[in-house]
């Protein structure tokens, strides 16, 4: 298996633009996560899916942000308009649907810069 | 509600020194344990887990052991090397927080030549 796939890599955007980060989660996993880090806040939870469906948003820090899974192989974070402080890298993780003994694994992320 | 402590960093130690992060928790139900490890430029890695109660962990020379009297699950490893410069976090997971993983803020350790 390729593992999570994230793109683009990095990404770097004028204040205003839409930004859109996208994410592959390894076949078979039903939880799929976006997670957000930076040097001042650490790793934060955005929102995460199980079996497609947003379970908790409750991390999604304004309605700029929005989040959807149309399949179980897809799933996009979109950042309308983008703002200076949305710059950071953003994780996608995905895991088995077990009973919360099972790791995350995680894609390589995408470095977002909003100049 | 559940969380995690592990200590601060930077941890700095010699090439073949003895390594512990400490890491506690408080959780609510009876979490799983894990830790993870961020290399520089890349998404975290699950480096071992532990599922229950007095069971240890192991990989790559790592080890941490479930002790549920304590609440803790230390990470050590007996000989370090300079690869294992890296940020190292702890985390936990279990049914009464949903789906959902709570991690430690993290612990970045350098290895010297």
């Amino acid at each position: 298996d390729a593992g999570v796939i994230q793109s683009p890599r990095h990404e770097v955007t004028e204040m205003g633009q839409e930004v859109t980060l996208r994410c592959k989660p390894i076949s078979g996993h039903n939880s799929l996560f976006w997670y957000r880090q930076t040097m001042m806040r650490g790793l934060e939870l955005l929102i995460y899916f199980n079996n497609n469906v947003p379970i908790d948003d409750s991390g999604m820090p304004e309605d700029r942000f929005s989040a959807k899974m149309p399949n179980a192989s897809f799933s996009t974070l979109k950042i309308q308009p983008s703002e200076p402080r949305d710059s950071a890298v953003y994780f996608c993780a995905s895991s088995p649907s077990s009973g919360g003994t099972d790791g995350y694994t995680f894609g390589s992320g995408t470095r977002l810069t909003v100049v | 509600g559940n969380s995690v402590t592990q200590m601060e960093g930077p941890v700095t130690l010699s090439e073949e020194a003895f390594l512990t992060i400490n890491c506690t928790y408080t959780a609510t139900g009876y979490p799983s344990l894990f830790w993870y490890v961020q290399y520089p430029g890349e998404g975290l890695q699950l480096l071992l887990k532990a599922t229950k109660a007095d069971d240890k962990g192991s990989n790559k020379g790592f080890e941490a052991t479930y002790r549920k009297e304590t609440t803790s699950f230390h990470l050590e490893k007996g000989s370090v090397q300079v690869s294992d410069s890296a940020v190292y976090f702890c985390a936990l997971r279990d049914l009464t927080g949903g789906f959902k993983t709570i991690f430690g803020a993290g612990t970045r350790l350098f290895v010297k030549a």
